[in-house]
């Protein structure tokens, strides 16, 4: 069956550092992968989006990268701060056009003062 | 100026009752979706809507119907409501085919089911 996964369901990590989060997932041949940040009581907010033919991706402090033959993507958020703290989803597209998107579980990362 | 807003914000109502939920996006979008987040927090996608067809239908109780009126509109409603309906509900939209951005989401509606 398919199935999206995301390393952890919490992360915590001290200021400055690298914040990795991993997804992984099985039986889908995805054109592309998104990054979602969630606030409590908020809508998801779109972060980054990498396409079956980039191996990277950068934006600011967040890197993201894909690896379609392990089935994983990879979330890095450098010097992180704790306005970094949140849940962090990937999602990917189902259907290809936009049309069904699936959502991973989230990784509710906790940055340390 | 918000670009997706759903309304109400918060909907506490009696189990058996029918309520609606609106959506209106401001982005010139061409597709609108309803997800449902339940406690766990899972984000489960119900409706997806382009041009006012409906392209996606999950495996969701046919007591959910969504009602787009516009492009810009996408309306839930649901009939006889289940304690188990008691979750938050997004709307979002996105440009089909424009694969270069994501999503919009809404600040959700939460409904409790009492």
């Amino acid at each position: 069956s398919q199935k999206i996964e995301q390393n952890s369901e919490a992360l915590n990590i001290q200021e400055g550092k690298t914040a990795t989060l991993t997804c992984n997932y099985t039986n889908y041949s995805p054109a592309y992968l998104q990054w979602y940040r969630q606030d409590p009581g908020r809508g998801p907010v779109f972060l980054l989006l990498i396409r079956e033919n980039e191996k990277e991706k950068r934006k600011e402090r967040l890197k993201v990268t894909f690896d379609t033959t392990l089935k994983q993507s990879l979330f890095h958020i450098t010097a992180s701060q704790p306005a970094d703290s949140a849940t962090y989803l990937c999602a990917l597209d189902e259907g290809n056009y936009g049309q069904n998107f699936v959502f991973g579980p989230g990784t509710r990362l906790s940055v340390l003062p | 100026d918000t670009a997706v807003s759903q309304t109400p914000k918060y909907l506490v109502t009696q189990m058996g009752n029918d309520k609606s939920i609106k959506c209106e996006q401001n982005l010139g979008h061409d597709t609108m979706y309803w997800y449902k987040q339940d406690s766990k927090k899972f984000l489960k996608i119900m409706f997806s809507y382009n041009n006012k067809e409906l392209i996606i239908n999950e495996t969701v109780p046919n007591r959910f119907s969504p009602k787009s009126p516009d492009k810009a509109h996408l309306n839930l409603h649901i009939n006889s409501l289940e304690l188990g309906d008691s979750a938050v509900y997004f709307c979002a939209s996105s440009q089909a085919g424009r694969i270069g951005g994501g999503s919009y989401f809404g600040a959700g509606t939460r409904l409790s089911v009492l």
